[in-house]
């Protein structure tokens, strides 16, 4: 079965970090790209970042561009999410993402992770 | 606001058919960049409903279809049933200047009278 299982999120004080995981199991990891979703509480999607099969290109949304790092361990089947100089408005629920096609511009997210939430508050 | 636009919510009766608008611009829909669909049910993560415009990964029900035009696209829902109570959400990408990526419209919640 085709699985991805987010972990890391909590709460966080403003300016701090945290790294999200993603766990996959049930697919070919190295063969696809991957992606990290958003989701404030009440509020719609959010694209944050996506990153190539093998890991050698990486992009990233303006709003957390220069603060957060997409990396992935195809020798361990998973993504991570480096996240630094949190703010309140970076408070969600993070869904990691598999990406169904070769070219992300095309992409279409076809399995999605359970989500962690991650708080950012004092 | 949101680089796609979708209407904030829409309505229908078991049985009926009610769609759900995606509008964008020259650097995304326009542009001819692919249109997806996700539905997320409450409390639970999006699933792909559409892919490619048009296309229903294996499992989704061919109530569901999806289509584009311009710089527009459209989920239809037919034979609506309560299980479809749920929100939905087109995506593509967006190829402009200020910062080219993957762009989600706002979403829109199905309600099933």
């Amino acid at each position: 079965e085709v699985q991805l299982l987010e972990s890391g999120g909590g709460l966080v004080q403003p300016g701090g970090s945290l790294r999200l995981s993603c766990a996959a199991s049930g697919f070919t990891f190295s063969s696809y790209a991957m992606s990290w979703v958003r989701q404030a509480p009440g509020k719609g999607l959010e694209w944050v970042s996506a990153i190539s099969g093998s890991g050698g290109s990486t992009y990233y949304a303006d709003s957390v561009k220069g603060r957060f790092t997409i990396s992935r361990d195809n020798s361990k089947n998973t993504l991570y999410l480096q996240m630094n100089s949190l703010r309140a408005e970076d408070t969600a629920v993070y869904y990691c993402a598999k990406i169904k096609d070769p070219n992300i511009a095309a992409a279409a997210f076809d399995i999605w992770g359970q989500g962690t939430m991650v708080t950012v508050s004092s | 606001q949101s680089v796609l636009t979708q209407p904030p919510s829409v309505s229908g009766a078991p049985g009926q058919r009610v769609t759900i608008s995606c509008t964008g611009s020259s650097s995304n829909i326009g542009a001819g960049y692919d249109v997806h669909w996700y539905q997320q049910l409450p409390g639970t993560a999006p699933k792909l409903l559409i892919y490619g415009n048009s296309n229903r990964p294996s499992g989704v029900p061919d109530r569901f279809s999806g289509s584009k035009s311009g710089t527009s696209a459209s989920l239809a829902i037919t034979g609506l049933q309560a299980e479809d109570e749920a929100d939905y959400y087109c995506q593509s990408y967006d190829s402009s200047l200020s910062g080219p990526g993957v762009v989600f419209g706002g979403g829109t919640k199905l309600t099933v009278l």
